[in-house]
């Protein structure tokens, strides 16, 4: 059962702008650590796509951009495209488990 | 190029064993914290256990405590993670990845990844 909550599912046209909220606690994200974002696109490995919050690899277009605010967290992609259709995960640190992360993972749909 | 390329997976009995290895390249393994994540069939993602570049440090998830093991042999460049007690609830791809040196102290758990070894525990 993890710690870090998402919604199963988010979906929207090509173009549009959608969002993926990641949910935490007073052990993780109010505790100062970081969020990082991972995208898994069917039968590969994650990737990473956002680090520390905000920063993108390179090679991550900047269509995709991460926050995060007290104990909670968001990453946007904007100008959705049928190549961004994967799983996204968040990450994170927390202290009570003493242990790396992961939440529960969206599914995103380009319509 | 960085590459990660795990091995050893298979299918085991429910209590039997196994050595996971992640062979790395492209990089100077000595340098870089590794971890361990597994994904169970249609399943999300969940830590493993962590290991510091120098081998002291060494963590793991409450679920695997006391039966797995990470170790690292740097002169052949490989990465292990020793499977004991198996359960069938340990049935997932595990993958071994790179903890990234541009972040400081706050890391993500990798910004590479292997393509991952399956592990099946089944009677």
């Amino acid at each position: 059962q993890s710690v870090l909550t998402q919604p199963p599912s988010v979906s929207g046209a090509p173009g549009q702008r959608v969002t993926i909220s990641c949910t935490g606690s007073s052990s993780n994200f109010g505790a100062g650590f970081h969020v990082h974002w991972y995208q898994q696109l069917p039968g590969t490995a994650p990737k990473l796509l956002i680090y520390g919050n905000t920063n993108r690899p390179s090679g991550v277009p900047d269509r995709f951009s991460g926050s995060k605010s007290g104990t909670s967290a968001s990453l946007a992609i904007s100008g959705l495209q049928a190549e961004d259709e994967a799983d996204y995960y968040c990450q994170s640190y927390d202290t009570s488990l003493s242990a790396y992360v992961f939440g529960t993972g969206t599914e995103v749909t380009v319509l | 190029e960085v590459q990660l390329v795990e091995s050893g997976g298979g299918l085991v009995q429910p209590g039997g064993a196994l050595r996971l290895s992640c062979t790395a390249s492209g990089f100077t393994l000595s340098d870089y914290w590794m971890h361990w994540v597994r994904q169970a069939p249609g399943k999300g993602l969940v830590w493993v256990s962590r290991i510091t570049n120098d081998g002291t440090g060494a963590t793991y998830a409450d679920s695997v405590k006391g039966r797995f093991t990470i170790s690292r042999d740097d002169a052949k460049n490989a990465l292990y993670l020793q499977l004991n007690s198996l359960r069938v609830e340990d049935t997932a791809t595990y993958y071994c990845t790179r903890r990234p040196s541009f972040c400081g102290s706050d890391c993500p758990t990798g910004d590479y990844w292997g393509q991952g070894t399956l592990v099946t525990v089944s009677s």
